[in-house]
């Protein structure tokens, strides 16, 4: 059973539109990091939450920590081609350990 | 450079026959771990390690071993590997000092037991 469940799995979507990622848990975490992953290449952290209610902007990506910090979700604005890749959620207990989320599979199309 | 490498890159091996994937890093990280990527379970644990000489079990542990013996490196072992080892894996380095436990990842290393 995933603790931490992604959705969508799969996004598929033209050029400049925006798209949102959902991770969502029963579980309360100390903080909640998203990744990228890119074919042929290890999971590269994009940004940490760690209060509830935050959001982090990094360029076109905005992230937010939900109040209770039970979910996640990441929105990109006006996608690009470059922005292809796998999200990975991964939500971290008190003692660090991480539990992700199974990935959403973004693909942008010119 | 701040990385952490993993040899091979790729691998393809009979069952049963004993093999070893390392891992380095150059970062002084205390905490090193071992990930499994399978399609639609997504990265699972297997071993971590909080320092030299201290290792535990994640959540997938059967079928493998790992050792610390020196703090920038962390081999993951298969002593009689199975198809179902068939899998990605990536090692991971992170520091014990810092509340957001950010990880840094290798670049994997794919296995294919037949």
């Amino acid at each position: 059973t995933q603790l931490l469940e992604q959705s969508p799995q799969f996004l598929s979507i033209q050029e400049g539109e925006n798209l949102t990622v959902y991770c969502n848990s029963s579980s309360v975490f100390s903080s909640l990091q998203w990744y990228r992953q890119e074919p042929g290449e290890g999971p590269v952290l994009l940004v940490t939450v760690v209060t509830g209610g935050e959001v982090k902007k990094l360029k076109r990506l905005t992230f937010q920590f939900g109040d209770a910090r039970k979910d996640s979700s990441l929105h990109i604005t006006a996608a690009q081609p470059g922005d292809t890749g796998l999200y990975l959620c991964a939500g971290a207990d008190s003692w660090g350990k991480l539990q992700f989320g199974a990935g959403t599979q973004v693909v942008v199309t010119p | 450079e701040a990385q952490v490498t993993q040899n091979p890159r790729y691998l393809i091996t009979v069952t049963g026959k004993k093999l070893t994937v390392t891992c380095s890093q150059n970062m002084n990280h205390e905490y090193m771990s071992w990930y499994r990527q399978d399609p639609g379970l997504g990265l699972r644990q297997i071993y971590y390690s909080m320092n030299v000489e201290v290792t535990d079990k994640g959540d997938v542990p059967e079928g493998y071993k790992v050792s610390r013996k020196e703090k920038r490196n962390f081999p993951l072992i298969l002593e009689s590997p199975s198809p179902n080892q068939t899998s990605l894996y990536f090692c991971a380095s992170r520091s014990t000092g810092t509340l957001a436990y950010e990880q840094y990842f290798g670049p994997g290393t794919r296995l294919t037991v037949t």
